[in-house]
């Protein structure tokens, strides 16, 4: 089944703990991307990566770290995580076949520092 | 002025009614438009991709409106389970050509009741 996945699907955790989820899709897609979602503020991108070894930062990318060693993967990772990093976390992915680029997403992350 | 624009609602409809949502556009060089649809902090599922001709999908229907930069999503005859929110996103052409960002607006919000 193709398909976008996440770990772990939920997180608390306290200030300054570094952490790391996990995103891995299994479709072959190039690009892949994180977002977050918090209320009245909507999906927000992080970072994406358009193939192995490439990343650049989306529109919040503070706090934020990412890395593409391989196709199929692409964690995120808090080196301090704060409180207001406290969020919804989607991984997402995409082929970019013919310049079409919709993206597929994971389960998404429910993250709380405290 | 937001790159991608959506009235939140919540659009309140009966069941068996239609309703339309738009979603604006800043960006006149974006090259691809998707409908998502997202349940209750559920990863958002990609319900349509938007053509230039429309696109039309049983009781769904989406447009594209370039002169006016906006798409619209029709839902004819709705049923309760059509109660969520509807993203549009948009895959903008920067300076440095196709990045495959989609740039997602932040959701309008129906509820069909009874």
């Amino acid at each position: 089944e193709a398909q976008v996945t996440q770990n772990p699907r939920y997180l608390i955790t306290v200030t300054g703990k570094k952490l790391t989820v996990t995103c891995s899709q299994n479709m072959n897609h190039e690009y892949m991307s994180w977002y977050r979602q918090d209320p009245g503020l909507g999906l927000r991108q992080i970072y994406y990566s358009m193939n192995v070894e490439v990343t650049d930062k989306g529109d919040v990318p503070e706090g934020y770290k990412v890395s593409r060693k391989e196709k199929r993967n692409f964690p995120l990772i808090l080196e301090s995580p704060s409180p207001n990093q406290t969020s919804l976390y989607f991984c997402a992915s995409s082929s970019g076949l013919a310049g079409v680029y919709e993206q597929y997403f994971g389960p998404g992350t429910r993250l709380t520092v405290t | 002025r937001k790159e991608v624009e959506q009235d939140p609602g919540p659009f309140n409809v009966p069941e068996g009614a239609t309703v339309a949502f738009n979603c604006t556009y800043s960006n006149s060089a974006s090259q691809s438009f998707f409908w998502y649809r997202q349940d209750c902090r559920k990863e958002p599922k990609l319900l349509m991709s938007v053509y230039s001709s429309g696109n039309e999908d049983g009781r769904f229907t989406a447009q594209l409106n370039r002169a006016s930069q906006y798409i619209s999503l029709l839902i004819r005859d709705s049923k309760l389970s059509d109660s969520a929110t509807y993203l549009c996103a948009v895959n903008p052409r920067d300076g440095s050509g196709n990045t495959g960002k989609l740039i997602f607006g932040q959701g309008t919000t129906l509820q069909v009741k009874p």
